[in-house]
């Protein structure tokens, strides 16, 4: 089985400053790894994901985030973050030989003026 | 456009009072999941129809279950509501054939349920 950790249930930030959201997984086998955001009484929205390949995955709205397999990490960074990336993203995981979803508890970005 | 459709947005039901939250979907996907999520909590997957093939959760109450006449629709019927029930219930569907690398689950905008 396996488990996500997000390291900061709260995160606020000023307009135009960079933003990186923790993630840590736990799992015996290899996985997949997802960001999605949530904008208030939505539904889930995928960010970007890790399949394979290039450690360094870019999403849209200018998201992007590093696997690091050693330190079994997923951060979710942005350079420079818009009134609009107000929303709660959540760090998932999937077993690669399953298909389900395992969240994270989320964490909660405000961007302030 | 292809979309996932959850009707009603807002649903309000007494204690003990069945209710029925509808998911559509037009991206003719062959897996449909209900996720549980309560007010700032991750979402919480209850089950999921893999085509016709149904998959609870072990830690699903009795009180949740689901139904799925055709590709396009899927139910969560809640047999008797009970005040811890209430949530934002997201439903999901992707297109998954196995043996091949995992695919991107859509989500709907969520039924918000409120139990009085």
């Amino acid at each position: 089985a396996q488990s996500v950790t997000q390291l900061d249930s709260q995160v606020p930030v000023f307009e135009e400053a960079p933003v990186e959201l923790r993630c840590n997984y736990s799992s015996s086998v290899s996985v997949y790894l997802f960001w999605h955001v949530q904008y208030p009484n939505q539904g889930l929205q995928l960010l970007l994901k890790y399949l394979s390949g290039s450690t360094l995955v870019k999403g849209i709205n200018g998201f992007e985030a590093e696997f690091n397999k050693s330190q079994t990490s997923f951060h979710l960074r942005k350079p420079s973050v818009h009134i609009s990336d107000t929303a709660e993203y959540f760090c998932a995981v999937s077993d690669r030989a399953d298909y389900k979803l395992s969240f994270g508890a989320g964490t909660t970005v405000t961007v302030r003026a | 456009d292809a979309m996932v459709i959850q009707n009603p947005r807002y649903q309000v039901t007494q204690f003990g009072k069945p209710v029925t939250l509808s998911c559509s979907q037009t991206l003719n996907h062959n897996v449909m999941y209900w996720y549980q999520q309560k007010s700032s909590q991750a979402p919480k997957l209850l089950f999921h129809y893999y085509d016709k093939d149904f998959n609870n959760e072990a830690d699903t109450p009795d009180n949740f279950q689901s139904r799925r006449p055709n590709t396009s629709f899927c139910f969560l019927d809640i047999r008797s509501p009970g005040l811890g029930d209430a949530a934002m219930y997201l439903c999901a569907t992707s297109r998954d054939i196995r043996g091949l690398p995992y695919n991107e689950q859509f989500f709907g905008p969520g039924t918000r349920l409120t139990v009085l």
